[in-house]
């Protein structure tokens, strides 16, 4: 069955530093989402992406999907603290139900 | 409503009792889900609706667990017999139909069992 894996599981960054959390499937995607969990909050869309090689930007994040529509990415430029949180990637498994990543905790030294 | 409303926020309860969970979706959103979080980890899938659809319960952990839709629209989750490992944050989700929609969270019923 398609199993999506999300890694790394927990990363700790000195504010300013980058971050890059990595979503990847052994199977096609048909499109992939990214939420946000705050400490303490529930998870929030961030974003969608279709298109084989689509890169879109929020202000410092950036997200790609690959290629072959295999693997996902979401890049933070200069992290600060109010980037602290879960990053959870989401696709349609075969029964077009969102499943979700194991998710990505990131902590910022300030 | 507005957004996707859930109750009680927390719930404390003794082991072996029932407890019910309700979730009120976003009007017109035909698919929901329920996820649980424990602390510190990620969204474990329990069930989903869709639309007049039969549910996929294909992550109900246990027979303890069940859920239903009425009319479309609310949705209860209910733990009977509950036990400990039970405690967690229950997460209602709704989007506008299946397939790649976006899920709108509510704020999580804490379920703590003592």
């Amino acid at each position: 069955g398609q199993q999506v894996m999300q890694i790394p599981q927990y990363q700790h960054v000195q504010e300013g530093e980058d971050f890059t959390t990595y979503c990847n499937s052994s199977t096609t995607l048909s499109n992939i989402q990214w939420y946000k969990q705050r400490p303490g909050g529930h998870p929030v869309f961030l974003i969608q992406l279709v298109k084989s090689g689509e890169v879109k930007k929020q202000k410092r994040l950036t997200f790609q999907f690959g290629e072959a529509k295999k693997n996902s990415s979401l890049h933070i430029t200069a992290t600060q603290t109010t980037d602290v949180g879960t990053y959870f990637c989401a696709y349609n498994n075969a029964g077009n139900m969102l499943t979700f990543g194991g998710g990505t905790r990131l902590m910022v030294k300030p | 409503g507005a957004g996707v409303s859930q109750s009680p926020s927390n719930k404390v309860t003794e082991k072996g009792k029932d407890v019910e969970l309700r979730c009120d979706p976003i009007s017109g959103h035909t698919a929901l889900y329920w996820y649980r979080q424990s602390l510190g980890q990620g969204l474990e899938f329990l069930i989903y609706f869709q639309g007049n659809s039969a549910p996929d319960k294909s992550g109900l952990p246990s027979d303890r667990f069940s859920a239903e839709r009425t009319g479309g629209s609310v949705s209860t989750l209910t733990i009977q017999r509950t036990q400990q490992e039970d405690s967690a944050v229950y997460l209602c989700a709704s989007s506008l139909h299946s397939g790649a929609n976006v899920l709108t969270f509510g704020a999580g019923s804490r379920l703590t069992v003592l």
